[in-house]
C-alpha cells in the first residue's frame, strides 16, 4: 500500500506571495493533519480534517487554511508568506476512526526568502 | 490545552546501552502516547504506540511504559546500535481533540560505535 505522498517536496517563494501544499492520504483514510516543523518550535500542529470537514484547528493566524477533497486528498493554504513561515511541512493521515495511528509524509521544504 | 515536556533533549550511549527518554503530558484526558523517530532529512516514523488502558508495551528492543497516575510515559530502547542515532518525538491526544497530536521537543540520541 502507498504511503503519505505530499507535493511538492520544494518551494521557494517570495514574501507576500501565498502557497499551496497538497497532501494525498494512505489509501482509506480519512482524517488528514498538517503539521509545521522548526528549528526553534518543533512540531505544531495546524490543522486536521476529517470527512471534509476541519475538526480541529491550531494556534495560527488566519493566514493558514487547507480543506480537504470527497478522496481524502488535502491542500494548505498559506497567503501573504513572511519569512517565519520558512519550515517544513508535514502531513500525516490515520484510519481516526478505526485507529489512531498517524503516518507522516515526507513533507515540504518550504523556504520564504 | 494539552502541553507535553520530554527530557532529556540530547542523550549519548555507548553501542550496546540502553537508552531512556521521558515525557510527561498535562491533560489527564490524553489517552494515545506515540512515539516517533526522525532521521535527518526523513519523515517521522511511527515506532511504537501505547493507549491508555494499557502499562506497557513491547516490540523487539523498544518498549513505552505509562504511568496515569503520575502522568507520564517513557520510551526504552535496549542493546542501543548506531542505527538507532535520530531525534525522538513523543506525543499525547486527547479523543476530544480529534486526531490532533501534541509533540515534545525532541529527544537526539546518539550511539557511540
Amino acid at each position: 500500500k502507498a504511503g503519505v505522498t505530499q507535493t511538492p517536496r520544494y518551494l521557494i517563494k517570495t514574501r507576500g506571495q501565498q502557497v499551496t501544499l497538497s497532501c494525498s492520504p494512505i489509501s482509506g483514510h480519512r482524517s488528514v493533519s498538517w503539521y509545521q516543523q522548526t528549528p526553534g518550535q518543533g512540531l505544531q500542529f495546524l490543522f486536521e480534517y476529517f470527512s471534509e470537514t476541519q475538526r480541529n484547528k491550531g494556534n495560527f493566524p488566519g493566514r493558514f487554511s487547507g480543506r480537504q477533497f470527497s478522496n481524502s486528498r488535502s491542500e494548505m493554504n498559506v497567503s501573504t508568506l513572511e519569512l517565519g513561515d520558512s519550515a517544513l511541512y508535514l502531513c500525516a493521515s490515520s484510519w481516526s476512526d478505526v485507529g489512531p495511528e498517524q503516518y507522516f509524509g515526507p513533507g515540504t521544504r518550504l523556504t520564504v526568502t | 490545552g494539552e502541553n507535553v515536556e520530554q527530557h532529556p533533549s540530547t542523550l549519548s550511549v555507548q553501542e550496546g546501552d540502553s537508552a531512556v527518554i521521558k515525557c510527561t503530558y498535562s491533560d489527564s484526558a490524553s489517552n494515545y502516547f506515540p512515539w516517533y523517530k526522525q532521521e535527518l532529512g526523513k519523515r517521522p516514523q511511527l515506532i511504537i504506540d501505547i493507549r491508555s488502558n494499557v502499562g506497557e508495551k513491547k516490540d523487539q528492543r523498544i518498549a513505552v511504559t505509562l504511568n496515569k497516575t503520575a502522568k507520564h510515559f517513557s520510551l526504552h530502547i535496549t542493546e542501543t546500535q548506531p542505527e538507532d542515532s535520530a531525534v525522538y518525538f513523543c506525543a499525547a491526544r486527547t479523543e476530544s481533540s480529534g486526531d490532533k497530536l501534541t509533540f515534545g521537543t525532541g529527544t537526539r540520541l546518539a550511539v557511540r560505535p
